[in-house]
């Protein structure tokens, strides 16, 4: 597709539950970050992929939250046993190059995650 | 760390009118400044941004300036619209140039 891809875009589950949420960035695209935004809130770093590997994983908030990317594409954030802090919107971007390019970032449109 | 401080938090506006979004820095080695507007239930979309060799750059009805010595760029919207309406974030490199720093947004209200 032309943009960055996010799936599911609603997620509601329950305290406690493990969640998978999905990333497809624009093609060509080797940086992958994720982001998460608390409700009226500003947007806040997670963890930042150059193809397959994190160099920079130290925006996640605890050891609950972990990531991967394969093949130089898709990402997965995974979230377990589930907190309702952990409700928020997760945001992926992604650019063109890598640590002090300054390549523009492109956003998918989120997965909102309500935990219950 | 880097820090990105942006005001106002909101702002309200007639159609046709000039809306001016301001936000400063930390770090004098920032060389990147993006502007992001973000619709309710969308992700942000880059509008526009500039790096430290230029002090303003202009896309139709937005621009935006940058002062290094002061450490801080603005985003101006000219002839403004409703469909202006909508939150506009700035965002700085962090010292590694993994991440954005962002600010914490300006709500803009264009009433016609």
């Amino acid at each position: 597709g032309a943009g960055v891809s996010q799936s599911p875009s609603n997620k509601v589950t329950e305290k406690g539950k493990d969640v998978e949420l999905r990333c497809d960035p624009i093609s060509g695209h080797t940086a992958l970050y994720w982001y998460r935004q608390s409700l009226g809130q500003g947007l806040e770093f997670l963890i930042y992929f150059q193809g397959n590997s994190a160099p920079d994983k130290s925006g996640l908030p605890s050891d609950r939250f972990s990531a991967e990317r394969t093949g130089g594409s898709v990402s997965t954030l995974t979230i377990q046993r589930t907190q309702q802090e952990d409700s928020a919107v997760y945001l992926c971007a992604s650019s063109r190059g890598g640590p002090g390019a300054n390549q523009p970032q492109h956003f998918g449109d989120g997965t909102r995650l309500s935990i219950l | 760390g880097e820090n990105v401080e942006q005001h106002p938090s909101t702002l309200s506006v007639q159609e046709g009118d000039s809306a001016v979004i301001k936000c400063t820095y930390s770090d004098s080695a920032s060389n990147y400044f993006p502007w992001y507007k973000q619709e309710l239930g969308k992700g942000p979309q880059l509008i526009i941004d500039i790096r430290s060799n230029v002090g303003e750059k202009k896309d139709q009805r937005i621009a935006v300036t940058l002062n290094k010595t002061a450490k801080h760029f603005s985003l101006h919207i000219t002839e403004t619209q409703p469909e202006d309406s909508a939150v506009y974030f700035c965002a700085v490199p962090n010292q590694a140039g993994t991440a954005l720093i962002f600010g914490k947004g300006t709500t803009l209200s264009v009433s016609s």
